[in-house]
């Protein structure tokens, strides 16, 4: 079974537009941290934002924001009035505290391009 | 601040010919290192991570191999490539104590 689940693999939003990309995730743990990257074209993976599951407090970076319903296993990413330059691919990914490592599992991630 | 550099960032090579792929990171001690893959429209594969010097975790099997030589310097090699190791090839860092990784610019391989 996939531990992280993104199932938006292409969105289109109007600039200035708010945007949530979706992320739902697969653990028994209970500690584990949550993470989203922005992958522009050029290829690089940027790090946006980092929510860890015993965080009180949804995760916020300037624009962005993590919708962390733990719950429902879901971190979803919240882009506020988006920009051109938010085109791009997203990824979510989760860091499970194994004893001696840690790996990080990625989605499959969601294409954003926002229109002018 | 910390940086991490890739090298080269772009390579064709010929199947069955060998590879080196460099990844060094500036500006931090001790880190953990990691060599990811990303095919083409997809996310990414975990391939190697490495807590110390000479310290190498596989996560798939294959026929690539890590090395790291020193303790800020991981090396990603194969003696003879396949069609199927074209991809996107990303190195990371992330503290010795639980952290966020932060990757490299990235080498594109593509196999012929």
């Amino acid at each position: 079974a996939q531990k992280i689940t993104q199932t938006q693999p292409g969105m289109f939003v109007q600039e200035k537009e708010a945007v949530t990309l979706d992320c739902t995730y697969d653990t028994s743990d209970q500690s584990y941290g949550l993470f989203w990257y922005k992958q522009p074209s050029s290829g690089e993976m940027i790090f946006l934002i980092y929510q860890g599951s015993y965080d009180e407090q949804n995760a916020t970076e300037g624009r962005y924001s993590l919708n962390f319903q733990k719950a429902r296993k879901s971190a979803n990413l919240v882009i506020s009035a988006s920009q051109l330059g938010d085109s791009a691919m997203y990824f979510c990914a989760m860091r499970e505290h194994s004893f001696g490592n840690e790996k990080l599992t990625f989605g499959t991630g969601t294409r954003l391009t926002i229109i002018p | 601040s910390q940086t991490i550099h890739q090298w080269p960032a772009t390579l064709v090579q010929p199947v069955g010919s060998p590879l080196s792929l460099e990844c060094t990171v500036e500006g931090t001690s001790n880190p953990n290192l990691y060599w990811y893959r990303q095919a083409a429209g997809r996310g990414l594969q975990l391939l190697f991570y490495s807590v110390g010097i000479g310290q190498i975790s596989s996560e798939v099997p294959q026929n690539l191999s890590a090395s790291r030589p020193q303790d800020r310097q991981f090396i990603l090699s194969s003696k003879k490539l396949l069609l199927s190791d074209s991809g996107f090839y990303l190195c990371a860092w992330s503290p010795t104590r639980p952290g966020t990784q932060y990757f490299g610019p990235g080498t594109r391989l593509l196999v012929l």
